[in-house]
């Protein structure tokens, strides 16, 4: 079982739909989630960064953190074409040694 | 320039080749990595730099070599390469050492295609 499970898409939607992009995790010392967006023949850049469950909201984007099912999440309002890219997810564990675990990426094409 | 540079953008070598692949960072990281990106894989960390002190080295085959001369240039030696080694090699760097607590920032990477 990986680490970190992603559906790889790719996931095509509308101009101006709510995108709902997901991932799972198997390690409860993961405490730490962060979203990269990665544009074609670029490297990923990081777009939001959350600790505890919950949610954290920045614009058009809402991360959103289910601890007890381990369960991540990145919304999209009102999406755009400039939104076309792949979003990795990513996890960071507490104490010792830290380390970063991505998802595999799901692709994303919104269309106009 | 700001931000993290990879270069070249892409390299096609033999397998007898040798090459190095070169990343600047002009943020004031003191913490670099670099990563593999092959399709429909995670990323791959191979190297971790931290202070300039190598701190993980994640069983990488020894015809990957890394170099890191100061904190703000990274380089990856490349010898005597299979073709399932043709991937993305992305570089990155964070100002928090070696985990990444702040998040990475990436390089466009390099596009490595052994033949």
């Amino acid at each position: 079982q990986k680490e970190v499970e992603q559906d790889p898409g790719p996931l095509s939607v509308p101009e101006g739909a709510i995108v709902s992009l997901n991932c799972t995790y198997s390690n409860s010392a993961f405490q730490y989630f962060m979203w990269y967006r990665q544009y074609s023949r670029k490297g990923p850049e990081l777009l939001m960064y959350t600790y505890s469950s919950g949610n954290k909201e920045d614009g058009r984007f809402t991360a959103q953190v289910d601890k007890s099912s381990k369960y991540i999440s990145l919304f999209i309002r009102d999406s755009q074409p400039s939104d076309s890219a792949t979003y990795l997810c990513a996890t960071l564990n507490s104490g010792g040694y830290q380390k970063v675990t991505f998802g595999t990426g799901t692709k994303l094409q919104v269309i106009p | 320039e700001t931000g993290v540079t990879q270069t070249p953008r892409h390299l096609v070598m033999g397998m007898t080749n040798k090459k190095s692949l070169k990343c600047e960072q002009h943020l004031g990281h003191n913490a670099m990595y670099w990563y593999k990106q092959s399709a429909k894989k995670p990323l791959e960390l191979m190297f971790v730099y931290s202070l300039e002190e190598r701190v993980e080295n994640n069983s990488v085959p020894s015809r990957f070599s890394p170099e890191c001369p100061n904190s703000s240039h990274l380089f990856l030696h490349l010898h005597t390469l299979q073709p399932e080694d043709s991937a993305l090699y992305l570089c990155a760097s964070s100002q928090d050492g070696a985990g990444g607590w702040y998040g990475y920032t990436f390089g466009s990477g390099t596009r490595l295609t052994v033949v």
